[in-house]
């Protein structure tokens, strides 16, 4: 079985500050991690992904995440936040393969503040 | 890039109607989508997969005779959610496998609707 958890459900930071969203995930078997951005009430938008090679990930709008295998982690970072920033950032892990299940945290709702 | 589409964004209905959901994959065709369902402030839980051409595979602790799920062709997909009562309030979101981008089949990202707000009063 695999989970994932976030370990902050609010974070609130300044205009212009840097962030750092926490994800630790467990599983059994190989994984593919994901984080994913969600506007209210709107889909998810994938922000970034990670399956194989280097463990920095470079995503969409300026956002970078890092695997650490050894600390079960996929740490979501941005070195200056904008308020466009502001939502529900979701980490996701898969096991892939042709039992493809995505299973997601239960979510950090960023809010970035003038 | 991959899109998803789904409809209708909002949806009331009464009581013991019928609600249909659908969800159309636009510039790929996706053998597989999966519907979710996401509680205020809480995450995604997935109710089912669909598959094209098969019956969908539910999750457990899901009702499969109160959530029916069609996947007629390979780019849409159908939750009807039956009888439906003031419970079954929720964000209902679809997502889709978009392949082609390098990391084959199983590895790709999923693509995900805008959702469906039900409410049912």
């Amino acid at each position: 079985a695999q989970s994932v958890t976030q370990l902050d459900s609010q974070v609130p930071v300044f205009e212009e500050a840097p962030v750092e969203l926490r994800c630790n995930y467990s599983s059994s078997v190989s994984v593919y991690l994901f984080w994913y951005v969600q506007y209210p009430n709107q889909g998810l938008q994938l922000l970034l992904k990670y399956l194989s090679g280097s463990t920095l990930v470079k995503g969409i709008n300026g956002f970078e995440a890092e695997f650490n295998k050894s600390q079960t982690s996929f740490h979501l970072r941005k070195p200056s936040v904008h308020i466009s920033d502001t939502a529900e950032y979701f980490c996701a892990v898969s096991s892939g393969g042709s039992n493809y299940k995505l299973t997601f945290g239960k979510g950090t709702l960023l809010t970035v503040n003038p | 890039g991959a899109v998803v589409s789904q409809h209708p964004s909002w949806v009331i209905c009464k009581s013991g109607t019928s609600v249909k959901i659908e969800c159309r994959s636009l510039d790929f065709q996706a053998t597989t989508m999966f519907w979710y369902r996401q509680f205020p402030k809480q995450s995604l839980m997935l109710m089912a997969t669909s598959n094209e051409g098969s019956k969908a595979t539910y999750e457990q602790g899901v009702e499969k005779d109160k959530f029916l799920i069609n996947h007629a062709s390979l780019t849409l997909s159908t939750l009807t959610v039956t009888s439906a009562h003031p419970e079954d309030s929720s964000f209902y979101i679809c997502s889709a496998r978009a392949p082609g981008q390098g990391f084959g089949y199983y590895n790709s990202p999923l693509h995900f609707g805008n959702g469906t707000r039900l409410t049912v009063t």
